[in-house]
């Protein structure tokens, strides 16, 4: 079973900070690497997928980055607002693997 | 969007009874998922399908079982339900890499 780390496991920052946290995973046998956000009472909506090495993706202040040869990928959220507090998943598939999916970083945005 | 509805979105079991939950999507996905989300654990894998009565076990497949007897319905069983399986699960669907989900079923299992 493919082992997928996030850190930290919870963050509280104030509005208007950026903030940013990790996916770790093995870089052997890579193919494809998942965020998602994901809301209480709500189903997990997908931010990025990410397949290359150096891949960079952004989705308005939200932004990815990605690297297969060390085994990890950032998130970072520009300018915080409430709304942006979720829980963000890290998953990983390898080949034809079904999604493995990281615990999760719970993001608490302050007004 | 999959399509992806599942049902009973909300439901209250006793210990030792069974439980269906079902998964149905409308895009004619071929692979098939179900999760279960617990604080603390992320999503985990249940079950999953790649195809019509072809399934394979997940990470905590132990007292579930699954069937797909047509590509649009993904069924999830508890033989007997415990006061662990009280959780929040997902059904989801995948189209290359992109994976869609429902929207969750919340079972207690009292």
């Amino acid at each position: 079973i493919l082992n997928v780390e996030q850190s930290p496991q919870s963050l509280h920052v104030q509005e208007g900070d950026s903030t940013n946290f990790t996916c770790s995973f093995p870089s052997s046998n890579f193919y494809a690497l998942h965020w998602y956000r994901w809301e209480t009472a709500k189903s997990p909506e997908a931010l990025f997928v990410m397949t290359l090495n150096g891949d960079e993706k952004k989705k308005g202040r939200i932004s990815a980055t990605l690297n297969t040869k060390e085994g990890y990928s950032y998130l970072y959220i520009k300018g915080s607002q409430p709304e942006d507090s979720a829980t963000y998943l890290c998953a990983l598939n390898s080949g034809n693997t079904p999604l493995v999916f990281g615990k999760g970083t719970r993001l608490s945005v302050i007004a | 969007d999959a399509g992806i509805t599942q049902s009973p979105r909300h439901k209250v079991t006793e210990t030792g009874t069974p439980v269906t939950l079902r998964c149905h999507q409308t895009e004619n996905h071929r692979y098939m998922y179900w999760y279960r989300q617990d604080p603390g654990h992320g999503l985990r894998l249940i079950h999953y399908s790649y195809g019509v009565k072809d399934t394979d076990k997940g990470e905590v497949s132990d007292g579930y079982s699954v069937s797909r007897s047509k590509t649009e319905d993904f069924l999830l069983t508890l033989e007997s339900a415990t006061s662990s399986q009280t959780s929040v699960y997902f059904c989801a669907a995948s189209y290359g890499n992109t994976i869609y989900f429902g929207e969750g079923s919340w079972l207690t299992v009292v």
